[in-house]
């Protein structure tokens, strides 16, 4: 049962570099959203799509960049990472009761270091 | 935007002690959810409240959604050392607010055997 999966789990950035979270949900869910989880703040939504070739923002969008070409995969990019974006992710798919219900189960998280 | 406030931010309790736990929000939300995240993983669904006043168990755990569709709280009864975790509220407001969830800072849970 792979569910969502992440990768990496681990990254180590400079200022001003780029890369690409991976998320894969094997599930069929059209939904699939990214959040951040930052110390005493819980977790923020930073992207989301309702279906292959649809993403919208969320509350902190702004350094991120979302795709989603397939059902499946719904990649996260940091275009000029900055130590603000040191954090932890989170990749999650809409269950099958809908996004309306709210039941998303999430991926194990990639934790992003930005020297 | 949406702010929800759940408190406290720790507890450091007994085992076969009962905890208690809530989130009060400044706007209204058509579904509250309580999620529970293990350390190192991600947060999993413990339940999900969809009615004003709805009052809902799993196992040892009940929860409410507040009258005024503005609070909600958990309730754990006799915990064990694997209660150990974060505890999230979060809340969706429905309409535009398709699939967006807005979190509580999270409940730290400390259960000493």
């Amino acid at each position: 049962n792979a569910g969502v999966t992440q990768t990496p789990k681990f990254q180590v950035l400079k200022t001003g570099q780029s890369m690409t979270l991976q998320c894969a949900q094997d599930m069929n869910h059209e939904y699939m959203s990214w959040y951040r989880q930052d110390p005493g703040m819980g977790l923020r939504l930073i992207h989301y799509s309702v279906g292959a070739g649809i993403t919208d923002q969320g509350e902190v969008p702004n350094g991120y960049n979302v795709s989603r070409s397939t059902t499946e995969d719904f990649p996260l990019r940091l275009l000029s990472a900055a130590p603000s974006q040191t954090s932890v992710y989170f990749c999650a798919s809409s269950s099958p009761g809908g996004p309306d219900t709210g039941e998303l189960f999430f991926g194990e998280g990639s934790r992003l270091t930005v020297l | 935007g949406q702010q929800l406030n759940q408190s406290p931010q720790s507890m450091f309790i007994q085992e076969g002690e009962d905890v208690s736990m809530n989130c009060t929000s400044s706007s209204i939300f058509n579904t509250w959810l309580w999620y529970k995240q293990d350390p190192g993983e991600g947060p999993v669904l413990l339940i999900a409240l969809y009615k004003a006043g709805e009052l809902t168990s799993n196992g040892r755990l009940t929860a409410q959604f507040g009258i005024t569709r503005k609070d909600s709280f958990l309730n754990i009864s006799a915990s064990i050392p694997s209660d150990v975790g974060i505890y999230f509220c979060a809340g969706q407001a429905g309409g535009t607010s398709y699939g967006k969830l807005t979190f509580g800072q999270g409940t730290i849970l400390t259960v000493h055997p």
